[in-house]
Order: C-alpha cells, then structure tokens, then sequence
C-alpha cells in the first residue's frame, strides 16, 4: 500500500510570490490534515479536512493560506503571497475512519518551504 | 495554547545502552497520546498510540508507558542500535485535534 506522498519535496520562493504544496492521502483515507513546523519548533496543526470538508481550519495562520480538497482525494495547499516566516516543513497526515485523534494520522515526507 | 514538553532534548548514548525519555502534557481532558518516530527528509513514522491510563505498549525494543493522571508518557529503548538514532515526538490530543512537543533527538554512537 502506497504511503502519503507530498510535492514537491523541496520549494525554493521569494517572498511575494505564490506556492502550491500538493498532498496525496492513502486511498480511502477521508480525514486529512495538514502541518508545519517551523525550524526548531514543533509541528503544529493547520487544517483538517474530512473527505471535501474543511472539519478544522483553526490553525490557519491567516488568508495567505489556502487549502482545498476537491473531490476528497488529494489535497493542495496555496501560499499566496509567501513571506520569509512561512519558511518551514509542511506536512500532511491522512487516517482512516471515524474514531477521530485516537487513530494513528500517517504522515507523509513533507514539503521544505524556503522563502528568501 | 496546550503545552506538551518533551525531555531531554538531545540524547547521545553508547550502542547497546538502554535510554528512557519523557512526554509531559495536560492532565485534563486526555484523549490520546501519540508517539512517533521521525528521520529528517522521512515521514514520521508511528510508533504507539495509548488511550488508557496505565497503557503499557510494546513494539521490538521500544516501549511506552502512560500516566494521564500526572500527564506523562515515557518512551524507552532497551540495547539502543545506531538505527535507531532519529527524532521522537509525541503528540497529545484533547479530543480535537494534535499538539505535538518538540521532540528528542536521539544519537546511538557504535
């Protein structure tokens, strides 16, 4: 079984333009969830999509970011315009079912962000 | 803000010692507590996820232990390899959704 994959693997931007992370969950995974960590620090929580859904977006830094998940398949998140302190890994995590965090979130490789 | 503190934050230890480290979070409103292992450039790979107070897992030579009432887990590794040098997280949920610490890094020296 393929694991979660994510592209690209590394990003190198400017500030001021636009990135698109891409992130493709395990097949039937409907929860998927998107992090970042931030050099040093720990991973935090971003969204959480159930199928197409956004379930939880709360920890969306602001409206430089957009994730969408059309069709509830793979899930793209958008950075619009970058800024140096969105520099980090992003990572995106899929799980299966309905019992919530007590399921194990398989994470994929992440994505490195640089924005000079 | 939830604060989930891991200790110590690095660890070297001498291949074929066994080592021990810690997960500190909320006692109120546990729901779960996850452990994972993690490589740079590599997916978090997961390791444990404990429910229940007094949960003791087991996979190989790892092994994890859980207290929600003081809020704390440890992980432990007996006869340490160098394969297992990498970082360990453990990530704490109240129902909603992961708050990760921010990890030990371990380093087996042969």
């Amino acid at each position: 079984e393929a694991g979660v994959t994510q592209f690209p693997s590394h990003s190198v931007i400017e500030k001021g333009q636009t990135v698109t992370l891409r992130c493709d969950p395990i097949s039937g995974h409907d929860n998927l969830y998107w992090y970042r960590r931030v050099m040093g620090k720990e991973i935090k929580f971003l969204l959480h999509f159930v199928k197409e859904s956004k379930q939880d977006e709360s920890g969306m830094p602001n409206n430089r970011f957009l994730a969408e998940r059309t069709g509830g398949t793979y899930s793209t998140l958008k950075v619009q315009p970058a800024e140096l302190e969105d520099s980090g890994v992003y990572f995106c995590a899929s799980s299966p079912g309905s019992a919530g965090v007590r399921n194990t979130q398989y994470f994929g490789p992440g994505t490195r962000l640089t924005v000079l | 803000i939830l604060n989930v503190e891991q200790s110590p934050q690095s660890l070297h230890v001498q291949e074929g010692d066994s080592t021990n480290f810690t997960c500190s979070f909320p006692s109120s409103n546990f729901y779960a507590l996850h452990w994972y292992r993690w490589e740079t450039a590599k997916s978090p790979e997961a390791l444990f996820v404990m429910t229940l107070n007094g949960d003791e897992k087991k996979k190989g030579r790892i092994s994890a232990t859980l207290n929600t009432k003081e809020g704390y887990s440890y992980l432990y590794i007996k006869g340490s390899q160098p394969e297992d040098s990498a970082t360990y997280l453990c990530a704490f949920s109240p129902g909603n959704q992961f708050y990760f610490g921010t990890g030990t890094s371990l380093t087996v020296i042969p």
